[in-house]
């Protein structure tokens, strides 16, 4: 099937880092995205890997991928509580993201 | 200097009619989408296009018609609205790809939440 799995919570503190995991499906996919959504706003472009890379790291995210176990991560160093969001692991599949069910990170002060 | 837009942000509707969501963008890409967001937060591609194929999801009613009168634009047709028909509808884009590093990448509007009483 299509599914693209992950955790549906997550409930850090400030300042700690935050690990949020994604499985995907499809092995042929080019390019794997992170997506963020805060509260009633749109979907933001986070980041994409390559599927030849391993790890992609951009200011405070880091993303790491699996290619083997099919397996993505989006690490958030330092977390702040504006980083409180849904965060989406989407995989391209013909012209169409696939997308998961959303994580919901929480982030206390 | 909005890059993918959405007409209404909001639109509140009885059941039975019907409605219309514009989407515009100042990308240049050639190919644009909309996915539908239901109250669960979960996001499902509904459409497809470029100026040479409409993709459609098989699960899409035959209520919801795409119609893109240029290449910047996607508008959404939704005819005899159903209450199931409430959500959140974003418009995308992108360019299409080569496989080149980022090329494809899909980049979202703001979505228009749709209400149906």
């Amino acid at each position: 099937g299509e599914d693209v799995e992950q955790s549906l919570f997550l409930s850090v503190r400030e300042g700690d880092s935050s690990v949020i995991n994604c499985t995907y499906t499809d092995s042929s996919s080019t390019y794997l995205y992170w997506y963020k959504q805060e509260p009633g706003a749109g979907l933001q472009l986070l980041t994409y890997i390559f599927s030849n890379m391993d790890m992609k790291q951009d200011q405070r995210l880091t993303v790491l991928l699996n290619k083997k176990d099919k397996h993505l991560s989006l690490r958030i160093a330092d977390t702040q509580t504006g980083d409180s969001a849904i965060y989406f692991c989407a995989e391209m599949a013909g012209t169409a993201l696939i997308f998961g069910k959303g994580t919901t990170l929480s982030v206390s002060s | 200097d909005t890059a993918v837009s959405q007409t209404p942000k909001y639109l509140v509707t009885q059941m039975g009619n019907d409605k219309s969501i514009k989407c515009e963008q100042n990308l240049g890409h050639d190919t644009m989408y909309w996915y539908k967001q239901d109250s669960k937060k979960f996001l499902k591609i509904m459409f497809s296009y470029n100026n040479k194929e409409l993709i459609i999801n098989e699960t899409v009613p035959n209520r919801f018609s795409p119609k893109s009168p240029d290449k910047a634009h996607l508008n959404l047709h939704i005819n005899s609205l159903e209450l199931g028909d409430s959500a959140v509808y974003f418009c995308a884009s992108s360019q299409e790809g080569q496989g080149l590093r980022g090329k494809e990448t899909q980049y979202f509007g703001p979505g228009t939440r749709l209400l149906v009483l």
